[in-house]
């Protein structure tokens, strides 16, 4: 069974920084591109960030670009986002997500298993 | 301001059939797959369709999806009050190369 378990989320003050991780299970990490979707509170689903399997190459929203950072360890089969200079638009309940594709990715990808989610509050 | 294009909510009563629309254009829907995301109040989403039109293991059939140019469209027939959440629809934009969302449609079942 597909589990993505993350952490690290809570409050922080504007211009801080914190470390999103997403633990995964029950398959083959490695194989397989990531992704961070975030909710702001009441708000629909926006699309953060994605990274390859290997880790070679990253997407990221215009929103976070330069502040914040996609990353994984495959030997530790976990997902990471760094959150730097962080802004009162940044509170959100953070998503960890599988992507899927048969064609190409990330063009043709798709997410197929979500964690349960972690929530950032950026307040001073 | 979402790139994609949601009715931002739509009702019909059990067993009617209902329909929520995508909108978006050559960047995104026009010329990439897209998939729909089922989200009940406090949970994570859930996918309901890929590829257009493909649903996962487990999802009825009361579920379908398609695509026709810039939009799509998903379908659900026989409607149930358990149908009641928000929808989002979802793809890549090659203009933009990020992952993009339709703003939600909230659906309730009268």
């Amino acid at each position: 069974e597909v589990q993505l378990l993350e952490s690290g989320g809570g409050l922080e003050q504007p211009g801080g920084s914190l470390r999103l991780s997403c633990a995964a299970s029950g398959f083959s990490f490695s194989n397989y591109g990531m992704s961070w979707v975030r909710q702001a509170p009441g708000k629909g689903l926006e699309w953060v960030s994605d990274i390859s399997g290997r880790g070679g190459v990253t997407y990221y929203a215009d929103s976070v670009k330069g502040r914040f950072t996609i990353s994984r360890d495959n030997s530790k089969n976990t997902l990471y986002l760094q959150m730097n200079s962080l802004r009162a638009e940044d509170t959100a309940v953070y998503y960890c997500a599988r992507d899927r594709y048969s064609s190409s990715w990330p063009q043709g990808s798709w997410f197929d298993s979500w964690g349960q989610g972690t929530l950032v509050t950026v307040s001073s | 301001q979402s790139v994609l294009t949601q009715t931002p909510s739509v009702s019909a009563a059990p067993g009617q059939k209902v329909t929520i629309s995508c909108s978006g254009s050559s960047s995104n829907i026009g010329n990439n797959y897209v998939s729909w995301y089922q989200q009940f109040p406090g949970t994570a989403p859930k996918l309901l369709i890929y590829e257009n039109n493909k649903r996962p293991s487990g999802i009825p059939d009361r579920f379908s999806g398609s695509k026709s140019g810039t939009s799509a469209t998903l379908d659900i027939t026989g409607l149930q009050t358990g149908d009641e959440a928000d929808y989002y629809c979802g793809t890549w934009d090659s203009s933009l190369s990020a992952g993009v969302f339709g703003g939600g449609t909230k659906l309730t079942v009268l």
